[in-house]
């Protein structure tokens, strides 16, 4: 079955260390995307890529770096500059350079930083 | 950066009964409106991407409404099941650009 998986489920930080958090698809789809919640917020995009080798930033991309080197992957590292890390993190993919189709989303990742 | 709105913010029905939910967002160069639900520990679902003002969609008991030139939409369940338990997350877009959610309702349905 094609799909999204995100790895790990949880991640525990130490404060000052990088993390990265991995996402694959297999549905061949273009667009990539990386989003966070928090309590009583919607998601916010992070970062998003519509094809290999390009991304852009979201809305909230302090703090976060990414790379786009194959189609099925688009992991997402949390820096040592990003001041408030904890969340809970989820990646999504869709077929196409635009909103105008579903997005497919993963399980997710919930980072505590200790 | 554009603001989607969700009411409310969570909503307790019996089972059997039928409720709706709104989805508001800014009206100009709107592109898409997309319907997602999210179960517990379990990853959101697409159920609906509407584009066009007037569309109607439907899945099951589930169906959702669009007014593209009042900003609003409504999310519909008839008959709600325990199943149907979840947080309901709307999103939409302007021009060709990222979706922005709202922040969902969350609606229990007890048996």
């Amino acid at each position: 079955d094609g799909g999204i998986t995100q790895s790990p489920k949880y991640l525990f930080r130490k404060e000052g260390q990088n993390v990265t958090l991995s996402c694959e698809q297999n549905l061949n789809h273009d667009a990539m995307y990386w989003y966070r919640q928090d309590p009583g917020q919607g998601l916010r995009l992070i970062y998003y890529s519509q094809i290999v080798n390009d991304f852009q930033k979201g809305d909230i991309a302090e703090g976060y770096s990414v790379s786009r080197e194959k189609k099925e992957s688009f992991p997402l590292t949390v820096t040592s500059a990003q001041k408030n890390p904890t969340a809970f993190y989820l990646c999504a993919s869709n077929p196409a350079r635009g909103p105008q189709y579903g997005y497919t989303f993963g399980s997710g990742t919930r980072l505590t930083v200790v | 950066i554009l603001n989607v709105e969700q009411s409310p913010q969570s909503l307790h029905v019996q089972e059997g009964d039928s409720t709706n939910f709104t989805c508001s967002f800014p009206s100009s160069n709107f592109y898409a409106l997309h319907w997602y639900r999210w179960e517990t520990a379990k990853s959101p679902e697409a159920l609906f991407v509407m584009t066009l003002n007037g569309d109607e969609k439907k899945k099951g008991r589930i169906s959702a409404t669009l007014n593209t030139k009042e900003g609003y939409s409504y999310l519909y369940i008839k008959g709600s099941q325990p199943e149907d338990s979840a947080t309901y997350l709307c999103a939409s877009n302007t021009g060709f650009q990222k979706l922005v959610f709202g922040t969902g309702t969350r609606l229990l349905v007890s048996p």
